[in-house]
């Protein structure tokens, strides 16, 4: 089945903008979607369909997609932007959801 | 508040079973298509399973085909996870997420996920 790859983690100053890679086989061809988790809590979707946001996250959050990665771009991070995020995808071949292995983002 | 609500987790030994369910509010449930997700401690996340709108389309992730079964009932908005023959490596917390849209066919990212129950297989 597809196989997802994220980096174990990113680190970015206050202020700064974190870019979270997702990189995949064909990753160009599909809608990835991004989850946000925080310590504790379930996960929150924070974009879908490449580079759409769903109401309620800030505008901080971008996508994008380009060749066989997906970027998910935090902009102006701020210290509650601290949290794991995951990629995901629906394998067709499979019928499955398929999560990346999920990356931490460190506010320093 | 669109809602949803696990519960039936526990300890359970290895090869026995459990049934978990997830309780819907405050949105139409029988348009939507429900995951199981499911995150091992310090671990990941991990799908489980999925169950379209009326229950036509479920798929399953080869390390839970064969011993759990999703089901639905949508007159009592309520989603269900038989899990059978259970393993150390099946604890976990559990989560139930709703589709994006309404039917889709397990497609669509999932928006609004309960808190999770917590599953944990052990002698």
């Amino acid at each position: 089945s597809h196989v997802l790859t994220q980096p174990p983690s990113v680190s970015v100053a206050p202020g700064q903008t974190a870019r979270i890679t997702c990189g995949g086989d064909n990753i160009e061809s599909k809608n990835i979607h991004w989850y946000q988790q925080k310590p504790g809590q379930a996960p929150v979707l924070v974009i879908y369909d490449i580079t759409k946001r769903p109401s309620g996250i800030p505008e901080r959050f971008s996508g994008s997609n380009s060749g066989n990665t997906a970027i998910l771009t935090i902009s102006r991070v701020e210290a509650g932007d601290e949290a794991d995020y995951y990629c995901q995808v629906w394998d067709s071949s499979s019928d499955h959801w398929v999560f990346g292995g999920g990356t931490k983002l460190t506010v320093l | 508040q669109v809602q949803l609500v696990e519960s039936g987790g526990g300890v359970v030994q290895p090869g026995r079973s459990l049934r978990l369910s997830c309780a819907a509010s405050r949105f139409s449930f029988s348009r939507y298509g429900i995951h199981w997700v499911r995150q091992a401690p310090g671990k990941g996340l991990e799908w489980v399973a999925v169950i379209s709108h009326d229950g036509r389309k479920i798929y399953y992730a080869d390390s839970v085909k064969g011993r759990f079964t999703i089901s639905r009932d949508n007159p009592k908005n309520t989603l269900s996870l038989q899990m059978n023959s259970l393993r150390a490596e099946d604890t976990a917390v559990y989560y139930c997420a709703k589709d994006i849209n309404t039917y889709c066919g397990g497609d669509c990212p999932a928006d609004v996920w309960g808190k999770g129950t917590t599953v944990t297989v052990s002698s």
